[in-house]
């Protein structure tokens, strides 16, 4: 069975510009979580969903967005790029939403903001 | 606010020698804590789950255990191997915003 995809894997912006980054979940998982991993700040949560609908969501300003699709494939959208928002975006998949269960993650993709 | 800690930040141990890094977290209420490895550059290849219910889980040399009422889980490595070099996390799924909250990781360095 396929891992987590994310696509690209590298990326280079400059400020002012706007990304979209996508996410394949393994076959079967319908949850696709999204975060954002920086040295300074480490792991932090940006938002969770599952049937097409956002069901959780972490402490991040309204630029960064996000959509799931009818084969639970997931896109995140991060417009009007700052410098802070370099970092690695990893997305996690999981067969189910609510209660216990566990994350399998993508190999992330590299985000640069000159 | 909930938070996980992992102490050490970093850690360097001489192949061979069995280790166990901590991780502490402030709300009991959890669902479960997942103990992650990432390697440089690259995504978190999960290790254990342990289910609130559970004390331990073992995989291999790989030992976790957790103590809820105390806040803690502790990762062992038996017979470390410098291929156990890697960046260890764990991460609690809280039961009160159904949130995973991640600690800041333990780097570990197995010396050949």
């Amino acid at each position: 069975k396929a891992g987590v995809t994310q696509t690209p894997r590298y990326l280079i912006k400059t400020r002012g510009q706007q990304v979209t980054l996508s996410c394949s979940p393994i076959s079967g998982h319908r949850s696709v979580s999204w975060y954002q991993q920086t040295p300074g700040q480490g792991l932090q949560f940006l938002f969770e969903y599952f049937s097409e609908t956002q069901r959780n969501k972490g402490n991040f300003p309204g630029r960064f967005s996000g959509r799931q699709f009818s084969n639970s494939r997931s896109e995140m959208n991060v417009s009007t790029l700052e410098l802070g928002d370099s970092a690695l975006y990893l997305c996690a998949s999981s067969l189910g939403a609510g209660g216990s269960r566990e994350q399998y993650f993508g190999p992330g993709t590299r985000l640069t903001v000159t | 606010k909930q938070e996980v800690t992992q102490i050490p930040a970093a850690l360097s141990v001489p192949e061979g020698e069995n280790l166990v890094l901590n991780c502490s977290f402030t709300d009991s209420a959890i669902y479960n804590l997942q103990w992650f490895r990432q390697d440089p550059g690259k995504g978190l290849t999960s290790l254990l789950l342990i289910q609130s219910s559970q004390r331990e889980q073992t995989s291999g040399r790989l030992n976790a255990s957790l103590d809820k009422s105390s806040g803690r889980s502790t990762l062992y490595i038996a017979a470390s191997q410098p291929g156990d070099s890697a960046t260890y996390l764990c991460a609690a799924h809280m039961n009160r915003d159904d949130k995973i909250i991640f600690g800041k990781g333990t780097r570990l360095h197995i010396l050949p």
